[in-house]
């Protein structure tokens, strides 16, 4: 079935380093893929998405890029602030058209300044 | 705009209460889901909707637990009775299920923190 694995956390940075979150899929067809982020007693909100092979999503600094070929949607940011520290989930929408997100397990990154 | 509407925001009951939770989605929205998360289990969809009606509960633990979707702009999920292992967040969101519906993107609520002693 369809699936996702990102890398495993905590990532523990210092202020203005360099981020990359990697995500791998599984899945048939052509998904869009996403990335949600948790602040700390919050609920998920999109980061930002991409909804076919090499479109690149960006927002707040962040992006990340729909690689069909390496199934891959890894998230990056230049220079990371300590309002970054969160829980970084990637997900994807089966091709199949049923609306479900399936997640991967999510990583937590904190920034220290 | 408001967004998707949890309520309680915390609850904390014994074992064997009934718990209700509640939830309003965005107007417009006609997709819901359910999520629960935990440490150990991290994000699983328990339930969800389109245009008010269940299309896969698969994600539902057991008999305790139940849903409903009475109109588009409320559902409820009802754990009744309550067990500790219950205790986690659960999270409801909305999303619209228009044309594109792979592409747009699911908007959560903050969450009830749900606590069984």
């Amino acid at each position: 079935g369809d699936s996702v694995t990102q890398m495993e956390g905590p990532v523990t940075l210092s202020e203005e380093a360099f981020l990359t979150i990697n995500c791998t899929y599984t899945a048939t067809g052509y998904p869009s893929l996403f990335w949600y982020v948790q602040y700390p007693g919050e609920g998920l909100q999109l980061l930002l998405k991409a909804t076919k092979a090499d479109d690149k999503g960006s927002n707040k600094g962040f992006e990340a890029t729909y690689r069909k070929e390496t199934t891959s949607f890894h998230l990056e940011k230049g220079s990371v602030q300590v309002s970054d520290s969160a829980v970084y989930f990637c997900a994807l929408t089966p091709s199949s058209n049923t609306g479900k997100l399936i997640f991967g397990q999510g990583t937590t990154l904190q920034v220290k300044p | 705009d408001a967004g998707v509407i949890q309520s309680p925001r915390h609850e904390v009951t014994e074992m064997g209460q009934e718990v209700t939770l509640r939830c309003k989605p965005i107007s417009g929205h006609n997709s819901l889901f359910w999520y629960r998360q935990t440490m150990m289990r991290g994000l699983e969809l328990l339930i969800y909707f389109n245009n008010n009606v269940p299309i896969d509960d698969s994600g539902m633990p057991e008999d305790r637990f139940s849903a409903k979707m009475p109109n588009a702009s409320f559902s409820t999920l009802k754990i009744q009775p309550s067990e500790p292992r219950d205790s986690a967040v659960y999270f409801c969101a909305s999303k619209s299920s228009g044309t594109g519906v792979n592409y747009q993107p699911q908007h959560f609520g903050d969450g009830t923190r749900l606590s069984i002693l």
